[in-house]
């Protein structure tokens, strides 16, 4: 089993759709949650720090559940600029502070 | 302004070479980390550093090599015993919890 697994993509959705992505996580010392976009052949770009009461910002909404390891990132009324690759990372304490990506998941918003 | 820099952004090499990707950062972080991204794939560990003058492999460490003697400079070497360097490279660095990772504008290398 992957450390951490993403939704497979690709996810092609209507402008204005309400899209949510999910991610889970092996290790229970895991301690740190991120979302990042990666525009292609970029470097990734914070999009949300993922906290234990969840956090929203503007159309964006991100969820930690640590019974169940997994963490969610929910984007309401997609913009065609929406259309990204969208990491989860996970930062295992146990581990010397290492830093796991998941696979990704792409994003296309059509018109 | 404070951030990470790579160095070069496109590298072609043959086969054989050992070639070195350089990653400078000047936040003061602790935390310096390399990953290897292949097309349509995400990021994949291949070192970590927390201190000075130690490191870890990650996943994917066979074939690389770093060194870690600053703490602003985190060297990646792929040796020749890589037997499928072509990828897109990127440099991390970090301060620990609930802070944002950093990453370097990336390293293309192709082995021609």
């Amino acid at each position: 089993r992957k450390e951490v697994e993403q939704d497979p993509g690709p996810f092609n959705v209507p402008e204005g759709a309400t899209v949510a992505f999910n991610c889970t996580y092996s290790n229970s010392a895991s301690q740190s949650f991120f979302w990042y976009r990666q525009d292609c052949r970029k470097e990734p770009k914070l999009l949300m720090s993922v906290y234990s009461s969840g956090n929203e910002d503007g159309r964006f909404t991100a969820q930690l559940n640590r019974a169940s390891q997994y963490i969610s990132l929910l984007i309401r009324d997609s913009k065609l600029s929406d259309s990204a690759t969208y990491l989860c990372v996970v930062n295992v304490y146990n581990q010397g502070g290492k830093l796991i990506f998941g696979q990704g998941t792409e994003l296309s918003v059509k018109p | 302004d404070g951030g990470i820099t790579q160095s070069p952004k496109y590298l072609f090499r043959k086969e054989g070479q050992n070639v070195t990707l350089s990653c400078e950062q000047n936040l003061n972080h602790d935390a310096m980390y390399w990953y290897r991204q292949d097309p349509g794939q995400g990021l994949r560990l291949i070192y970590y550093s927390q201190i000075v003058n130690d490191f870890q492999k990650g996943d994917i460490a066979e074939g690389y090599s770093v060194s870690r003697e600053k703490k602003e400079s985190f060297p990646l070497t792929v040796t020749s015993a890589q037997k499928n360097p072509t990828a897109f490279y990127l440099c991390a660095s970090w301060t620990g919890a609930g802070n944002t990772i950093y990453f370097g504008e990336g390293s293309w290398l192709t082995v021609v």
